[in-house]
């Protein structure tokens, strides 16, 4: 089951804040952030484990709400850099946690 | 460390011909995952594999199929290409299955069907 990311596209000046939504109808056992910039291949983020745990870069922070299966990320005092398209990818538990499902995206424009 | 490799990185085959990509995880790396991108669809699920035992399969006809060898190079196999199989095609391998730990992606293989 896909999940579903919001906002579709979001355009920052440098410095400004965003957050990024990624929701599941269905039960998680974690929740994997990537980045895509245009040509290149998706760049991990972070993960975000049932139970709290998280592993990630220091710069990059995330929530995971496990009851209602949503998972936020929080771009602080965007950079240029931080350009390119998010994706979301939520494993469920058990067996078929080998299986990471990723949602259609979210395209970010960091401009000067 | 070498990334993740992926050969060929672009292919043009003809409508009801087949096709193979290959995959190289990083060095120690025994799980290796497939994806399709395509515009608006964004990363879709093929398969994992783990030990070379596939460990679950996306929505995907029975078309697309792949294996892993014992030094967890990866290889997908489309069977009678169709148009709609135009995509670029990403394999990423992580130490353990796919929902607990990064995964690492390769380029990718630009798959273009007319």
């Amino acid at each position: 089951q896909q999940p579903v990311q919001s906002p579709q596209a979001v355009i920052l000046r440098e410095g400004e804040d965003a957050v990024i939504n990624c929701s599941s109808s269905k039960a998680l056992y974690s929740v994997h952030w990537y980045r895509q910039k245009h040509g290149e291949a998706p760049v991990f983020l972070m993960i975000l484990l049932k139970g709290g745990e998280q592993k990630g870069h220091e710069k990059i922070s995330a929530s995971f709400n496990e009851k209602k299966q949503q998972s936020s990320l929080y771009l602080t005092a965007s950079q240029l850099s931080y350009s390119g398209t998010y994706f979301c990818g939520t494993a469920p538990p058990g067996e078929s946690g080998y299986a990471l499902n990723f949602g259609k995206g979210t395209s970010l424009l960091v401009t000067p | 460390k070498a990334g993740v490799t992926q050969t060929p990185r672009y292919l043009i085959k003809t409508r009801g011909q087949q096709v193979t990509l290959s995959c190289s995880p990083i060095s120690g790396h025994r799980s290796v995952s497939w994806y399709q991108q395509t515009p608006g669809q964004g990363l879709q699920f093929l398969f994992e594999y783990f030990s070379e035992t596939q460990r679950n399969k996306g929505n995907f006809p029975g078309r697309f199929s792949g294996r892993q060898f014992s030094n967890s190079r990866s290889e997908m196999n489309v069977s009678t290409l169709e148009l709609g199989d135009s995509a670029l095609y990403l394999c990423a391998s992580s130490s353990l299955p796919g929902g607990t730990y990064e995964q690492y992606f390769g380029p990718g293989t630009r798959l273009t069907v007319t």
